[in-house]
């Protein structure tokens, strides 16, 4: 079982830039989060998904934009990155809540 | 709006030692979460804690939910190099979809 898998591992963009980062599991959970986690710092949630065709936000939203289109993926979108956008992002999924997360191996972002 | 915090931020013992960090939140919470986080790598779910006054044990670790379901706590007993990283408390909002994580308590392990 791959879990969740998130592409890519690392990326610099310039400032102003867009990208998605890309997020997929195979375990059939509904529920899915987007996380960022500054240096030294916990986690906060950007966005999340209780199921296909539903996304709602999250502590921190400003910048991102999210779809869930299948059960499978989540991805999340940048348009103009920002310095402040520098971050390690996390995808994490949970059959249900309050149940277990887990977690993706991250994707560590650089805006320069 | 809702706040986890966790202390202490840093602890630095020796090997064979014991730890233990502490979660509060500033609302009842209708269950914990504990995850682990070692360096450079993503949180792994260690144990979630439901029923007020909660103990769970796992080998050398012992998770505690507080009385009033606003506090819990991590103990490791004799601390090994292995359980360096960082652990993370994660309480949901009222309507479960969503968690808040603690900042985190990072542990230095000194063989």
């Amino acid at each position: 079982n791959a879990g969740v898998t998130q592409t890519p591992k690392f990326r610099i963009l310039k400032i102003g830039q867009s990208m998605t980062l890309q997020c997929t599991q195979d375990m059939n959970h509904n529920y899915m989060y987007w996380y960022r986690q500054d240096p030294g710092m916990g986690l906060k949630l950007i966005y999340y998904s209780v199921g296909a065709g539903i996304t709602d936000k999250g502590e921190v939203p400003n910048g991102y934009n999210v779809s869930r289109s299948t059960t499978e993926d989540f991805p999340l979108r940048l348009e103009l990155a920002a310095p402040s956008q520098t971050s390690v992002y996390f995808c994490a999924s949970s059959y249900l809540p309050p149940g277990p997360q887990h977690f993706g191996d991250g994707t560590r972002l650089s805006i320069l | 709006g809702q706040q986890v915090m966790q202390i202490p931020q840093y602890q630095h013992v020796q090997e064979g030692e014991d730890f233990t960090t502490y979660c509060n939140s500033s609302t009842t919470l209708s269950n914990i979460q504990w995850y682990k986080q070692r360096p450079g790598g993503h949180p792994v779910f260690l144990i979630q804690l439901v029923k007020s006054g909660e103990v769970k044990k796992q080998k050398r670790l012992t998770f505690q939910f507080g009385e009033a379901k606003k506090n819990s706590s991590l103990h490791i007993t004799a601390t090994q190099t292995t359980d360096v990283g960082t652990y993370f408390c994660a309480g949901p909002t009222n309507t479960g979809n969503q968690f808040y994580f603690g900042t985190g308590t990072s542990l230095t392990v000194i063989p």
